[in-house]
């Protein structure tokens, strides 16, 4: 039984490049989400998934960041032109979208942009 | 405005004795609560849950509180053992939509033996 997968768990770019994340769900949960957290805080909503429509994007900090889900699996986390405010840990999250009520996290992707 | 406070940064207990984590939140419509724990360089793991229609749920030396009028809840861990040592997050979860979590900012609690 895998549970959520994200790769890659390291990524430093520089400041005005593009990166993306990717995330493995448990198989068969069909919410996704994002969150991140940023040194010393808690972790911040950023996106939800329903299989793969993408219902509630309004923790999406600017328009620099998207993402997109396909298959009712893979997600992938774009942030353009990165900034040094974008660092932080990335971490996706899946739910069964039957009956579940608890969401279960992947490791997390340690972003660093220079 | 922050929805999910914990206001203790760190918690020092004694291997043995109780640690009390708290949790306290402003948003009267959250109807299900979770507590997660974190090690470093690791992805939250989910702890324990309560729903708002219950005021108390008990795993194994893992036991949360909820106190609805208070709009508070409690983590008990009973003993405390070092592996226990961790950063415990609260988290509460929006009513319909996407069911966002909402975390706290979380306590680092330290067991020593």
């Amino acid at each position: 039984g895998a549970g959520v997968s994200q790769s890659p768990s390291n990524k430093v770019t520089e400041k005005g490049k593009d990166v993306e994340l990717r995330c493995d769900p448990i198989s068969g949960h069909t919410a996704l989400y994002w969150y991140r957290q940023s040194l010393g805080q808690g972790l911040e909503f950023l996106i939800y998934f329903q299989g793969n429509s993408a219902p509630d994007k309004s923790g999406l900090p600017s328009d620099r960041f998207s993402a997109e889900r396909t298959g009712g699996s893979v997600s992938t986390l774009t942030i353009q032109r990165t900034q040094q405010e974008d660092s932080a840990v990335y971490l996706c999250a899946s739910r069964s979208g039957t009956d579940g009520l608890t969401q279960y996290f992947g490791p997390g992707t340690r972003l660093t942009v220079l | 405005d922050q929805q999910v406070k914990q206001n203790s940064p760190s918690l020092s207990v004694q291997e043995g004795r109780i640690s009390i984590l708290n949790c306290d939140y402003t948003n009267s419509m959250f109807d299900y609560f979770l507590w997660y724990k974190k090690y470093p360089a690791e992805g939250p793991t989910f702890l324990i849950s309560i729903s708002s229609i219950k005021d108390k749920n008990e795993d194994g030396r893992f036991t949360v509180f909820l106190n609805k009028s208070a709009k508070h809840l409690s983590l008990h861990i009973v003993p405390s053992q070092p592996g226990d040592s961790a950063v415990y997050f609260c988290a509460a979860r929006s009513q319909g939509g996407s069911e966002k979590l909402v975390f706290g900012k979380g306590t680092k609690l330290t067991v020593n033996p």
